[in-house]
């Protein structure tokens, strides 16, 4: 069965530190992986898809994620946080298939202080 | 510009009164998904469709109704069998096998 962990519910850093946003996948076989953003009282918005090509994925607004299928990991990270980044951050697996249906972690908060 | 329009963005409810949330997509997308969040808690699949007149149960089912009958739209019935139906709802849509894109929701309230 697919699933996915969000090692941490709430992350504080400071304006202009990097940021780390942590997340496991548990799969039989190769993933689709994705992160999302949600701002508060709204919907979702791509950050980040891996699809089997290039492990080190480069999404919008500065953020990246490396797939590492030894780890079984796939962590967000950012160089330098901005106070824009504040939100909800969700890491999500698709098992594949026509359904195209998705696994959600929990979430992680990203709290930006000035 | 396209998108997925979800309406309206708050929604209130009295005890067994059924009610319908309005999900409309101009993306051309072929799939179309209902999603129920709760605080603390990751997107749960409540209904899908990838087709026209076709729908599939998702995790959730139970005390909710769907209908496909045009491509643009897929609204979702919070019924009164829905014991806890208080929750933020979310649309998505997709064509197949490329990322799902999500409407700006609506939160339903029991008054």
């Amino acid at each position: 069965a697919q699933s996915v962990t969000q090692l941490d519910s709430h992350v504080s850093v400071s304006e202009g530190t990097p940021v780390l946003l942590r997340c496991n996948y548990s799969s039989s076989y190769s993933p689709s992986l994705f992160w999302y953003v949600q701002h508060p009282n709204k919907g979702l918005q791509l950050l980040l898809k891996y699809t089997s090509a290039a492990t080190l994925v480069k999404g919008i607004n500065g953020f990246e994620a490396e797939f590492k299928k030894s780890e079984t990991s796939f962590h967000l990270t950012k160089p330098s946080a901005h106070m824009s980044d504040a939100a909800e951050y969700f890491c999500v697996v698709s098992p594949g298939g026509a359904t195209n249906k998705l696994i959600f972690g929990t979430g992680t908060l990203l709290a930006v202080q000035p | 510009d396209g998108g997925i329009t979800q309406s309206p963005k708050y929604l209130f409810r009295k005890e067994g009164q059924n009610v319908t949330l309005s999900c409309e997509q101009n993306l051309n997308h072929d799939a179309m998904y209902w999603y129920r969040q709760d605080p603390g808690q990751g997107l749960r699949l409540i209904y899908y469709s990838q087709i026209v007149n076709d729908f599939q149960k998702g995790d959730i089912a139970e005390g909710y109704s769907v209908s496909r009958e045009k491509k643009e739209s897929f609204p979702l019935t919070v019924t009164s069998a829905q014991k806890n139906p208080t929750a933020f709802y979310l649309c998505a849509s997709s064509k197949i096998m490329q990322p799902q894109h999500f409407g700006d929701g609506t939160r339903l309230s029991i008054l």
